[in-house]
């Protein structure tokens, strides 16, 4: 059935270390979107994709780097310049249509920690 | 700056009664909202949305109202049933700008 995959579910992270969370999606959707999550906190924008090969900055992309080399796949690095990537990673897709509906559909998240 | 605001926190009601959670924004270009459950270590599933042409939305038990003189809008929850204890995001975006931007969340606890 059609979803949105993110692997892994937890993710420890050394002090300096480079972490790379996957997203795969089978739903044929043209855009993607990597959020974080704070404890109390809404969902905060860190990368999007409207297509293959092309991607923007959110509101909250230093330290964070992505690659859209394919249209199911858009995997995040959380590079050594982030200095608190303790969250809750969400990616989600979505097709907005010609009347901009953009309903985004997540997928169950990477819960990353700070060793 | 939070152009979109939940004010509440929280939110406690007894099952079978009505659970109507508010969302507030600040961006008069916003012209589609959306409004997210999500329960704890689980991604956001979608509920029910509103194009700013509307002023009413309805799907089952819930309905999305939406005031835009007042840049407001709320979801009622009728009869809330504990399953839906979860929080609830409000989110918002403007023309065909593929961002969406979130509120805090509310945490709606329904009791038996």
């Amino acid at each position: 059935d059609g979803g949105i995959t993110q692997s892994p579910k937890y993710l420890f992270r050394k002090e300096g270390q480079n972490v790379t969370l996957s997203c795969e999606q089978n739903l044929n959707h043209d855009a993607m979107y990597w959020y974080r999550q704070d404890p109390g906190q809404g969902l905060r924008l860190i990368y999007y994709s409207q297509i293959v090969n092309d991607f923007q900055k959110g509101d909250i992309a230093e330290g964070y780097s992505v690659s859209r080399e394919k249209k199911e796949s858009f995997p995040l690095t959380v590079t050594s310049a982030q200095k608190n990537p303790t969250a809750f990673y969400l990616c989600a897709s979505s097709n907005p249509d010609e009347l901009a509906k953009n309903i985004q559909y997540f997928g169950a998240g990477t819960r990353l920690s700070v060793l | 700056d939070q152009q979109v605001k939940q004010n509440s926190p929280s939110l406690s009601v007894q099952e079978g009664r009505i659970s109507i959670l508010n969302c507030d924004y600040t961006n008069s270009m916003f012209d589609y909202f959306l409004w997210y459950k999500k329960y704890p270590a689980e991604g956001p599933t979608f509920l029910i949305s509103i194009s700013s042409i509307k002023d009413k939305n309805e799907d089952g038990r819930f309905t999305v109202f939406l005031n835009k003189s007042a840049k407001h809008l709320s979801l009622h929850i009728v009869p809330s049933q504990p399953g839906d204890s979860a929080v609830y995001f409000c989110a918002a975006s403007k023309g065909s700008n593929y961002k969406l931007t979130f509120g805090k969340g509310t945490l709606l606890t329904v009791n038996p």
